[in-house]
């Protein structure tokens, strides 16, 4: 079936490094994403967003990137801080949220 | 501020038992969902409903049902609770696909099936 997936489990990144987070999706008739963080304990919450008839989008610190030729996500936080520690998931939506396995991004101080 | 409520942070079930979880959105969103969290498998989809009375299965179906009498409220009902439905259960909503499409989600609930 389709399915979203995250390419590392883990991603290990120094403080005030930059740091990339990505995805690959596999249906390609899906036109919007979104990049979720989630806190321990608590409830993913939205990021940014992007759609297909686009390929790059910036929010505050954090670009999302699409490349729809090869199916690719990716999330690039920039001078990462503690407080970006927690798991990231992207999503692909059509009707539904499909959401990868999600990636940890932990933060040496 | 945009709001999900699940009513259970932490849940303790035995084997058998049937289980509700209980969902409420103050959107006024169309769309509800039900995901299960588990390590190694991200959020899976169990239900979600596009309206009142409305619902269809996501990947996981099996051993869930759902019920929404209102819009603003989704159950998630386990019929007869066994262990491994021992997750993290999480609710989102979202409106009908348009400008601005992204689910949101409520708090979680651990729940524990012994």
């Amino acid at each position: 079936g389709e399915s979203v997936g995250l390419h590392l489990p883990t991603l290990s990144v120094q403080e005030g490094d930059n740091s990339i987070i990505n995805c690959a999706y596999s249906n390609s008739a899906s036109d919007y994403f979104i990049w979720y963080k989630q806190e321990s304990g608590k409830g993913p919450q939205f990021i940014i967003d992007i759609r297909s008839n686009m390929d790059k989008r910036q929010g505050q610190r954090v670009t999302v990137l699409l490349n729809k030729t090869v199916k690719h996500l990716s999330l690039q936080i920039a001078a990462t801080q503690p407080g970006d520690s927690a798991v990231y998931f992207c999503a692909e939506r059509e009707g539904k949220l499909i959401f990868g396995q999600g990636t940890t991004l932990q933060v040496k101080p | 501020d945009v709001k999900v409520t699940q009513s259970s942070r932490y849940l303790v079930k035995r084997t058998g038992e049937k289980v509700f979880l209980e969902c409420v959105q103050d959107m006024d969103h169309e769309n509800m969902f039900w995901y299960r969290q588990d390590p190694g498998l991200g959020l899976r989809l169990i239900y979600f409903s596009y309206d009142v009375k409305m619902k269809e299965k996501g990947d996981i179906p099996e051993g869930y049902s759902v019920s929404r009498e209102k819009k603003e409220r989704f159950s998630l009902i386990l019929e007869s609770a066994s262990t491994n439905q021992t997750s993290m259960y999480l609710c989102a909503s979202s409106p009908m696909d348009g400008v601005n499409t992204e689910a949101f989600f409520g708090q979680g609930t651990r729940l524990t099936v012994v």
